[in-house]
């Protein structure tokens, strides 16, 4: 079956750095997006990822592992308006988008 | 500029009661989408429309039906609302099938 796994939740401290870890596996493979989600509104996206490697978006990168089914989101110099849902989503051979849970990230002072 | 608006942004409905969802973008995007987001798991799609005039299921699609008469309006309706049809819904859009998505800001939809 097709599965995404991610931590349920996560806490931080501002100013610090967090890896956001997204395991998957899909039947095919075409590309590997993270989505930002604060609590009672919409995903936004981040990133996404087709090739293997590290994709820098400002204080967000994006890795990815095709090989070993593997993706993480890194978040630098965390600031208090990081604290949202991280959602993982990878897309199959169909390009049907296989969602996470999402990962809640607690940023405290 | 709007993106995509969703409507109504909450409602309480008693079981057995139909209900639409109402779902317009104006990025002329080609791709829409229905999904369903419920605690502790992943955001799933229930019907799905690559171009006007097509509609497709998604992993959920019992109990709902779409439609997609022109680009901009993809209706989401519940014919017969059953409680585990509460949940938080969200219509989507993309410029092309394998590009990124633009979120609506969701309907929360209670079925007493």
């Amino acid at each position: 079956g097709q599965n995404i796994d991610q931590p349920t939740e996560m806490t931080a401290t501002e100013g610090a750095i967090v890896q956001i870890n997204c395991t998957y596996q899909t039947s095919g493979f075409n590309g590997l997006f993270w989505y930002q989600q604060h609590a009672g509104e919409a995903p936004t996206f981040l990133s996404y990822n087709v090739l293997d490697g590290l994709e820098e978006k400002g204080r967000f990168s994006s890795f990815l592992s095709r090989s070993k089914g593997y993706s993480y989101l890194l978040l630098k110099e965390l600031q208090m308006k990081d604290s949202a849902s991280y959602l993982c989503a990878a897309r199959d051979s169909n390009y049907q988008l296989i969602w996470g849970a999402g990962t809640k990230l607690i940023i405290k002072p | 500029t709007a993106g995509i608006t969703q409507a109504p942004t909450s409602q309480i409905l008693a079981a057995g009661r139909s209900m639409t969802l109402r779902c317009t973008q104006d990025m002329r995007h080609n791709a829409m989408y229905w999904y369903r987001q419920d605690l502790g798991l992943g955001l799933r799609l229930i019907h799905y429309s690559n171009t006007a005039g097509t509609t497709g299921k998604g992993e959920v699609p019992d109990g709902y039906s779409v439609s997609r008469a022109n680009t901009d309006d993809f209706p989401l309706t519940l014919a017969s609302a059953v409680p585990s049809q509460t949940s938080v819904y969200f219509c989507a859009s993309s410029d092309r099938v394998a590009g990124e998505l633009f979120f609506g800001e969701g309907s929360r939809l209670t079925v007493l």
